[in-house]
């Protein structure tokens, strides 16, 4: 069974600093990652997904991910942290049943940039 | 372009009383619908899903139910809601079709229960 897990529950940085947030997965088969954000009371917005095509994948808002098959690992960075950046991030496994993506969700991070 | 809405966005109840929550998503047929929940500090827990009108998959037993009465329609409803019912609900969607495997759930704004 997929699996993912954040290790962070909380991050804090300075504005300007490098963001780096922290997912790890557990997949049986090639796995398609998600990042999404979270802006308190609102849903959930795509940040960036990896599908197989490139290891390094670029999203919006500046964020990227590199996905690592040797480290089971796709991790979220920001070279530069702003202070809209504070939010909650949510790292996703999707497996697929039947036409029907099923998604394992990882328990969050929350962002907190300084100024 | 295609968009999702769910109502009412804020809601408090009292414990027993019923519930329905409604989404609806617009530019798209034939979607894969997923309800989930959040509570105040985890993460997102999903709760139903649909891959079309009528046929519903629970993940979880509970005193909640779904329906998708139409195509891009669908409810979350109970007949005696609890405490621990109340926290942030999500509706999502995505396309269907095969190789849905890297297909992206497009979340609505939420609707925040709070059961007293």
């Amino acid at each position: 069974a997929q699996s993912v897990t954040q290790l962070g529950s909380h991050v804090s940085v300075s504005e300007g600093a490098l963001v780096l947030l922290r997912c790890n997965y557990s997949s049986s088969v090639p796995p398609y990652l998600f990042w999404y954000v979270q802006y308190p009371n609102q849903g959930l917005q795509l940040l960036l997904k990896y599908t197989s095509a490139a290891t390094l994948v670029k999203g919006i808002n500046g964020f990227e991910a590199e996905f690592k098959k040797s480290e089971t690992s796709f991790h979220l960075t920001k070279p530069s942290a702003h202070m809209s950046d504070a939010a909650e991030y949510f790292c996703a496994v999707s497996d697929d049943i039947y036409n029907f993506n099923k998604f394992y969700f990882g328990s969050g991070t929350k962002l907190n940039v300084k100024p | 372009s295609q968009t999702i809405h769910q109502w009412p966005a804020t809601l408090v109840q009292p414990v027993g009383s019923p519930l329905s929550l409604e989404c609806t998503v617009e530019g798209t047929s034939n979607p894969n619908l997923y309800w989930y929940r959040q509570a105040a500090g985890r993460g997102l827990q999903l709760l139903f899903y649909s891959v079309g009108i009528g046929q519903i998959s629970s993940e979880v037993p509970q005193n909640l139910s779904a329906s998708r009465p139409q195509d891009r329609q669908f409810i979350l409803s109970s007949k005696k809601l609890l405490l621990s019912d109340s926290g942030f609900y999500l509706c999502a969607w995505s396309v269907q079709r095969e190789l849905s495997l890297y297909n992206e759930q497009f979340f609505g704004p939420g609707t925040r229960l709070t059961v007293l």
